[in-house]
């Protein structure tokens, strides 16, 4: 079991360039959860996504930040025109289908985005 | 709103010494609570969790109370070794829903 992968580990961008970050679920996982750590501070929640459904997005920026979960593939989170104070640290964390209260969220490694 | 307040780090201590991470939290209903571990360039593993007044969870030597009277959920661990040095987050999930609401992480250094 692979756990929750995510890729790319880090990536660089010029300002106004766009990041796209993807993240595989745990198998058997039909959850996921994307969350931002900016430096110094703990990781907000940005979105939750079953397949091909955004369930929660209460935590994403209005503009320039998309999330999808397609019936195949990955997720991706989408950062189009990056800005410097989008430099941070997005972690994915998935989770089974039906959680409840006591379910754990298991996270992936992180992906960290620079942004020159 | 809902929030978890953590201590502030970084917390540095010596090999064999005792940790407390202090950790309060406000939330609506009955709340499942957790602690995290962020190993240097590594993601989230979770330590322990308690989903009730008064449970214990505990996992390698650490601990952590349920207080719902004082609405905490202190880090406890007797002895703590170099390899422990990490940061620590605490967080909450609500009765409903699958978000974490986490703190702000506490870093901890265990000097040999």
């Amino acid at each position: 079991n692979a756990g929750v992968m995510q890729n790319p580990r880090h990536l660089v961008r010029r300002r106004g360039q766009e990041a796209r970050l993807r993240c595989s679920p745990m198998k058997g996982h039909s959850h996921v959860y994307w969350y931002r750590q900016l430096p110094e501070e703990g990781l907000k929640f940005m979105v939750y996504l079953q397949k091909e459904n955004i369930i929660d997005e209460s935590g994403m920026p209005k503009e320039r930040f998309s999330a999808e979960f397609p019936k195949e593939g990955p997720s991706i989170l989408r950062i189009q025109q990056v800005v410097r104070g989008d430099s941070a640290a997005y972690f994915c964390a998935s989770s089974p289908l039906g959680s409840s209260g006591a379910n754990v969220l298991t996270f992936g490694a992180g992906s960290r985005l620079t942004v020159l | 709103g809902n929030s978890v307040t953590q201590m502030e780090g970084p917390v540095t201590l010596s090999e064999e010494a005792f940790l407390t991470i202090n950790c309060t939290y406000t939330a609506t209903g009955y709340p499942s609570l957790f602690w995290y571990v962020q190993y240097p360039g590594e993601g989230l593993q979770l330590l322990l969790k308690a989903t009730k007044a008064d449970d214990k969870g505990s996992n390698k030597g650490f601990e952590a109370t349920y207080r719902k009277e004082t609405t905490s959920f202190h880090l406890e661990k007797g002895s703590v070794q170099v390899s422990d040095s990490a940061v620590y987050f605490c967080a909450l999930k609500l009765e409903y829903g699958n978000k974490l609401v986490f703190g702000a992480g506490t870093i901890l250094r265990v000097k040999s």
